[in-house]
C-alpha cells in the first residue's frame, strides 16, 4: 500500500490562530480525504480533497473553518483556522484509488496529527 | 445520506474464544463495507473487506460476512491473540464515483489472557 506522512504530527496551539496539516503520499492516487477523530469517538469525514478544483465538504464543516488545497495527486493541505478548544482532535488524511493497491476502494490512513488548542 | 450502526460498543474475551462484531447500514446502494482495526494512538488499519456481490470472505483468523437482504454485516476473529484487543470499525461506501466512507462508532474488544 501507499506510504503515507503528515505534518506536523502534534501540535498545541492558542485559541485564535491557524494551524496547516500536510499529507503526502509516496505515489499518485485519485482520492485523498480529510478525516476529525475526537477521543474515543469514530471517524467523521470533514471533506474530499479533489485535484485541481475546491474541495467536498461534509455537512457541518465549511471552507472557511477548514480550508483544503490538493495540487497534485500526491499532495492535500488542511488548515484549521480560527482554532477553539473544541478543535482539539486527531486529523487524518486518507487516500484511495490508488493503482498500487489491491481494488480502487480501498483507503489508508495517513499516522495523524494530534491538536491541541489550549 | 448513509449511516453505519455498530454492536457492541465494548467486547470482552477470553484468549482463544472468538469474537463477532456487527453493522447495519441504511444505503441499499452501498457496495463496499471495509474493516479497520486502530490500536492506541495509532492510525486504522485495513484488516479485510468485503463487496456486495460476495457473501463471505476469510483471511487466516479473520472473516467478514455480508447480507445484503438485512444490510448487514459482521466481522469474526477466531482463536483471539492478546494482540488482537483494539478498537475495531467498520464501514460502508454508498457513493459511486465518490468513495466517501461512512464509519460505524466502534467497537473496543478486549483479549483476556
Amino acid at each position: 500500500s501507499a506510504v503515507i506522512s503528515q505534518k506536523p504530527s502534534r501540535d498545541i496551539c492558542q485559541r485564535g490562530t491557524s494551524l496547516t496539516i500536510q499529507c503526502q503520499v509516496d505515489s499518485q492516487v485519485t482520492m485523498m480525504f480529510w478525516y476529525r477523530q475526537q477521543p474515543g469517538q469514530s471517524l467523521t469525514l470533514i471533506a474530499t480533497a479533489n485535484q485541481g478544483s475546491e474541495a467536498t465538504y461534509e455537512s457541518g464543516f465549511v471552507i472557511d473553518k477548514f480550508p483544503i488545497s490538493r495540487p497534485n495527486l500526491t499532495f492535500s493541505t488542511l488548515t484549521v483556522s480560527n482554532m477553539s478548544p473544541e478543535d482539539s482532535s486527531i486529523y487524518l488524511c486518507s487516500v484511495g484509488g490508488s493503482s498500487t493497491t489491491r481494488s480502487y476502494n480501498e483507503q489508508f490512513f495517513g499516522p495523524g496529527t494530534r491538536l491541541t488548542v489550549l | 445520506g448513509e449511516n453505519v450502526e455498530q454492536h457492541p460498543s465494548t467486547l470482552s474475551v477470553q484468549e482463544g474464544d472468538s469474537a463477532v462484531i456487527k453493522c447495519t447500514y441504511s444505503d441499499s446502494a452501498s457496495n463496499y463495507f471495509p474493516w479497520y482495526k486502530q490500536e492506541l494512538g495509532k492510525r486504522p488499519q485495513l484488516i479485510i473487506d468485503i463487496r456486495s456481490n460476495v457473501g463471505e470472505k476469510k483471511d487466516q483468523r479473520i472473516a467478514v460476512t455480508l447480507n445484503k437482504t438485512a444490510k448487514h454485516f459482521s466481522l469474526h476473529i477466531t482463536e483471539t491473540q492478546p494482540e488482537d484487543s483494539a478498537v475495531y470499525f467498520c464501514a460502508a461506501t454508498s457513493d459511486f464515483g465518490n468513495e466517501k466512507l461512512t464509519f460505524g462508532t466502534g467497537t473496543r474488544l478486549t483479549i483476556i489472557p
